[in-house]
């Protein structure tokens, strides 16, 4: 079965760290590329971040840049969101998502998302 | 960046009505559009591609039409199944965005 299941996520104070994870299975991952989308309570969904299949081409929303880092290990089906500088705006569920090679489909596979809650 | 308008942004229908979503791309897309359905508390989930290719296991009773910078999502006939929140994204440049969402409710 195709999958991938995120964790990580949990409640932080304004200025801290976390750092995500989706492990892929199923399907192989280093053929294709992930993202990072997140969804605000109540709110639309907003992307964060794209990783190609070899993490040789990054793009971030200008929302997180110089403050996320995205990365992946091929060897381990696993892709990462290193988050810093956390603010009350970043509080989301995050969902990993993956895209076809080519990025023709659109992202055709979700996790179930992670809660991440910035508050003091 | 590409800005997404989604239109409505809440649609009340009942049981067999059909349904149309609109979404305007700021700016030419191409073809390089999709279409997603969501549940509360559950992850996206894709329904369109390429604007108009039915991914794999959806409905047919869903399609997708349009290119450019005007899109449809059509639901021919609404089943009980297809009350939830629908989202287009660009997939044509960086940073991909999203339309604001379509909330349809039962009427």
């Amino acid at each position: 079965e195709v999958q991938l299941v995120e964790s990580g996520g949990g409640l932080v104070q304004p200025g801290g760290s976390l750092r995500l994870s989706c492990a892929a299975s199923g399907f192989t991952f280093s053929s294709y590329e992930m993202n990072w989308v997140r969804q605000a309570p109540g709110k639309g969904l907003e992307w964060v971040s794209y990783i190609s299949s070899s993490g040789s081409t990054i793009y971030y929303a200008d929302s997180v840049k110089g403050r996320f880092t995205i990365s992946r290990d091929n060897a381990k089906n696993s892709l990462y969101l290193q988050m810093n500088s956390l603010r009350a705006e970043d509080t989301a569920v995050y969902y990993c998502a993956r895209e076809s090679p080519g990025r023709i489909y659109g992202m055709d596979v979700w996790g179930q998302g992670t809660t991440v809650t910035v508050s003091s | 960046d590409i800005q997404m308008t989604q239109s409505p942004s809440t649609l009340s229908a009942s049981v067999g009505d059909r349904v149309t979503i609109t979404c305007r791309a700021s700016q030419s897309i191409s073809s390089w559009l999709a279409w997603y359905q969501q549940k509360p508390g559950k992850a996206p989930k894709l329904l369109i591609y390429k604007a108009s290719s039915l991914e794999s296991g959806v409905p047919s009773r869903f399609s997708g039409s349009g290119s450019g910078t005007e899109f449809t999502l059509t639901i021919s006939s609404l089943q009980p199944d297809d009350f939830a929140t629908y989202y287009c994204q660009q997939y044509n440049s960086f940073p991909l965005t999203f339309g604001g969402g379509t909330k349809v409710e039962i009427k």
